[in-house]
């Protein structure tokens, strides 16, 4: 199994709070993405990010940053969290070689009350 | 607007049957296509994954068709197995070599022994 690491896995948070999440990854890739899952939308892309400092946003990125100041670090913060960013956070990584694959983490269960 | 499009949420298949999990895709560009597989609780795992140049990648119980002229591509399980009850995503990176892939909103596989 790839070495990621998602922290923490769950959360329980009020509205209005920030909230940050960390991925940690031993496998040396290069890119990393964070992704929510919610029920019928499948996985939704928030940001990735293709090296250390360079970050881009996904099709969701409202309401969401990132940073990534080592390569085995990616961090989302939810400045403000709403009720709508209730959800299951997937951390991702890929980049080894030519291969399109991505391996993901074990998932962050975050509830906004 | 989706480019990845897996228009059946559910799928049940009697244990030693066949399944068949579904995929469109809009983008004429892309030339690769991955499946990845979700059990409940963890992160979505890599399966199997299909260059345009070929029309059929097999691995085991597990073989994708690709269809280019369609826009289809399929994963075909045989025989299914209680274990493969799972949700499956259909994936496609950008065109061009990109790392950011555009996935399909998932099938939820039931297997019934």
């Amino acid at each position: 199994d790839a070495g990621i690491t998602q922290s923490p896995r769950h959360k329980v948070t009020e509205t209005g709070t920030p909230v940050t999440l960390r991925c940690h990854q031993t496998e040396n890739h290069r890119y990393m993405y964070w992704y929510r899952q919610d029920p019928g939308h499948g996985l939704r892309l928030i940001h990735y990010s293709y090296g250390v400092k360079d970050t881009d946003k996904g099709e969701v990125s409202d309401g969401y940053s990132v940073s990534r100041s080592k390569t085995e670090d990616f961090l989302l913060t939810l400045e403000s969290a709403t009720s709508s960013q209730t959800s299951v956070y997937f951390c991702a990584i890929s980049g080894a070689g030519s291969s399109y694959e991505q391996y993901f983490g074990p998932g962050t269960r975050l509830t906004v009350t | 607007d989706q480019q990845v499009k897996q228009n059946s949420p559910s799928l049940s298949v009697q244990e030693g049957r066949i399944s068949i999990l579904n995929c469109d895709y809009t983008n004429s560009m892309f030339d690769y296509f991955l499946w990845y597989k979700k059990y409940p609780a963890e992160g979505p795992t890599f399966l199997i994954s299909i260059s345009s140049i070929k029309d059929k990648n097999e691995d085991g119980r597990f073989t994708v068709f690709l269809n280019k002229s369609a826009k289809h591509l399929s994963l075909h399980i045989v025989p299914s197995q209680p274990g493969d009850s799972a949700v499956y995503f259909c994936a496609a990176p950008a065109a061009g070599g990109s790392y950011i892939p555009t996935f399909g909103r998932g099938t939820s596989l039931i297997v019934h022994p």
